[in-house]
């Protein structure tokens, strides 16, 4: 079945240091790609998304990729601020599903330090 | 509101009881996700409905759990005879389209349950 893996965390930083959380991802047909993140006591915001080949998803200063040949989808940031910190989530949503429901990775904790 | 409003946000209940979630997604949208989220774990689907029809309840981990959606807007997660190990966070998102895989699903905050 289709599954996502990230990285173990807590990925912690200081501020203005870069930022990679790697997800890679396995499906049966051909999924969009999510990063949601999840601040203490809130629900999932959607971060951005790539939903084919070589798309690259961006927004407030995070980027992630979709590369099929290495089945993966990583999220950058150049930058941290002490108010990234939060639970990252990796995501897909695969056609062959039928419903199109997620498939999410087991988040990352991401703390940074001022 | 515009967003997805999940009502209780904290629900208490004795092992044994039955408890009853809303979700209210947002004015509209078509499909309709019920996701479990243990505590340190990513969500993991529960139900899916597509307006009043519930098309996939593949999730849902025994028959102790029910949903429905019976106007095709607000939906009520049910479940009876509670366990320890159903205490987690619920959460509800939905999305504007059915069937499409691109379109991003919007959460609520979630309803937290613990069972004692």
């Amino acid at each position: 079945g289709d599954s996502v893996t990230q990285m173990e965390g807590p990925v912690t930083l200081s501020e203005e240091a870069f930022l990679t959380i790697n997800c890679t991802y396995t499906a049966t047909g051909y999924p969009s790609l999510f990063w949601y993140v999840q601040y203490p006591g809130e629900g999932l915001q959607l971060l951005l998304k790539a939903t084919k080949a070589d798309d690259k998803g961006s927004n407030k200063g995070f980027e992630a990729t979709y590369r099929k040949e290495t089945t993966s989808f990583h999220l950058e940031k150049g930058s941290v601020q002490v108010s990234d910190s939060a639970v990252y989530f990796c995501a897909l949503s695969d056609p062959s599903s039928g419903t199109y429901k997620y498939i999410f990775g087991t988040g990352t904790r991401l703390k940074v330090l001022a | 509101g515009a967003g997805v409003s999940q009502s209780p946000r904290y629900k208490v209940a004795k092992r044994g009881q039955d408890v009853a979630l809303r979700c209210d997604p947002i004015s509209g949208h078509v499909s309709l996700f019920w996701y479990q989220q243990a505590l340190g774990q990513g969500p993991e689907f529960l139900t899916y409905f597509q307006n009043e029809a519930q098309l996939d309840k593949s999730g849902l981990p025994s028959d102790r759990f029910f949903a429905e959606r019976p106007e095709g807007s607000v939906s009520t997660l049910k479940i009876q005879r509670t366990q320890q190990e159903d205490s987690a966070v619920y959460l509800c998102a939905s999305s504007s389209q059915a069937r499409v895989s691109n379109q991003p699903q919007h959460f609520g905050d979630g309803t937290r349950l613990s069972i004692l």
